[in-house]
């Protein structure tokens, strides 16, 4: 059973910075690329950021462009976003998720809650 | 980036069929097609459907997508109380370079 385990999350003031991590387990995590997508809350899904699996192809949200970087280590089976001048708005429960080939949004993680605020 | 336009709730009786719309551009839903996802309160969303009507292994065959031109639509059959949900559609951007989500539909059953 392909498992996503995140950690990270909480809460941090206007302009602070803050990194998610994903841990993959019994995943064949060199083949598949993989997103993170975020959900405001009371509100609906968004794509953040997808890095490919070999690391070549990044591709952001035009709002977090500049301010997030989307990472992995294939060595670790880790995938990471480091969030930098965090604004209100990017208050929200963060998922990563795999993608392999044409098939997106296959497994996810249990999410993060990403709270900014003073 | 725009998003693609799902209508915000659907009711529906038990038992019968429901059809949820997602409505996109040429670039996106019309370009390589539409995902699926399921949603229950609090917990991480399920993919349903991928690139048009393929189903992820463990799906069931009561979900099934399809497409004309620039609108997806996931049909639901035989209704059951667990079908209560939100759902998303997503596709692939090819002119934003990004993928974008639908707004979500609330799914009741009555």
């Amino acid at each position: 059973q392909v498992q996503l385990v995140q950690s990270g999350g909480g809460v941090v003031h206007p302009g602070g910075s803050m990194t998610l991590s994903c841990a993959a387990f019994r995943l064949t995590f060199t083949k598949h690329g993989m997103h993170w997508v975020r959900q405001p809350p009371g509100k609906g899904l968004e794509w953040v950021a997808a890095i490919s699996n070999d690391e070549k192809t990044i591709s952001y949200k035009d709002s977090v462009r500049g301010r997030f970087t989307i990472s992995r280590d294939n060595g670790k089976n880790m995938l990471y976003l480091q969030m930098t001048s965090l604004r209100a708005e990017d208050t929200a429960v963060y998922y990563c998720t795999t993608y392999f080939g044409d098939l997106n949004f296959d497994y996810w993680g249990q999410g993060a809650l990403v709270t900014v605020s003073s | 980036q725009a998003g693609l336009t799902q209508p915000p709730s659907v009711s529906k009786d038990l038992g019968q069929t429901a059809r949820l719309a997602c409505t996109g551009t040429s670039n996106n839903v019309g370009f390589q097609g539409a995902a699926w996802l399921q949603q229950h309160q609090g917990q991480p969303p399920t993919l349903l459907s991928f690139r048009d009507n393929n189903r992820p292994t463990g799906i069931s065959e009561k979900f099934s997508a399809s497409r004309s031109g620039n609108t997806a639509s996931l049909t639901i059959t035989g209704l059951q109380p667990e079908d209560e949900a939100d759902y998303y559609c997503a596709a692939w951007d090819s002119s934003l370079h990004a993928w974008v989500f639908g707004g979500g539909t609330e799914l009741t059953v009555l």
